[in-house]
């Protein structure tokens, strides 16, 4: 079956760092993407590994282990626009066409 | 902006009422995905298109949706005598590759409420 599991929801302060798990249990792996979706909006694309190891773009690191079925998302020095929802996703191959796989998303809040 | 756009932003409908969704995918990407999100979860796949062919369909997709991509280019989701629980964000995702690989990237969505 395919399973995806990230905490519901993540409290922390403006400027502080925030890590968000992910872990996935799932038929098939071709990579796994971060995404962030404010209330009300579409999913805009954060990062994406492959391959196991630290992607980092700004204040942005993902994070892969794929022998442990796990990935976390880094945020640095925080903003208050940041309060969104963070989506971990795994790409399936099975069938050839590469659907997503999402988790149900973890809620970030951020507080001055 | 991604460059997928979806026409309507929202709509409030009757149960058992039809709707139909369109989107416009990113210009010449010819991969095209349909998902739909409720409250709290995150998108469920329902389709793919690769060009005009529709390859895969999910589960989810009852005999009372549909999607169609007549040209290639745009698509639309269609359902059929809607149900309350039909309420949700439906979301289009087109195909960017780069070095980083295939990326998905979604149009705005199209809220659906059933009332």
């Amino acid at each position: 079956g395919q399973n995806i599991d990230q905490p519901t929801e993540m409290t922390a302060t403006e400027g502080a760092i925030v890590q968000i798990n992910c872990t996935y249990q799932t038929s098939g792996f071709n990579g796994l993407f971060w995404y962030q979706q404010h209330a009300g909006e579409a999913p805009t694309f954060l990062s994406y590994n492959v391959l196991d190891g630290l992607e980092e773009k700004g204040r942005f690191s993902s994070f892969l282990s794929r022998s442990k079925g796990y990935s976390y998302l880094l945020l640095k020095e925080l903003q208050m626009k940041d309060s969104a929802s963070y989506l971990c996703a795994v790409r399936d191959p099975s069938g050839g066409y590469n659907k997503l796989i999402f988790g149900a998303g973890t809620r970030l809040a951020v507080h001055p | 902006d991604t460059g997928v756009s979806q026409n309507p932003r929202h709509k409030i409908t009757k149960r058992g009422q039809n709707v139909t969704f369109r989107c416009d995918p990113i210009s010449e990407h010819n991969r095209l995905y349909w998902y739909r999100q409720t409250l709290g979860q995150g998108p469920e796949f329902l389709t793919y298109f690769q060009n005009e062919a529709q390859l895969e369909k999910s589960r989810l997709l009852s005999d009372r949706f549909s999607a169609e991509r007549p040209k290639g280019s745009f698509s639309t989701l269609e359902i059929q005598r809607t149900e309350q629980g039909d309420s949700a964000m439906y979301l289009c995702a087109s195909i960017v590759t780069s070095g980083g690989g295939d990326t998905q990237y979604f149009g705005p969505g199209t809220r659906l409420t059933v009332l």
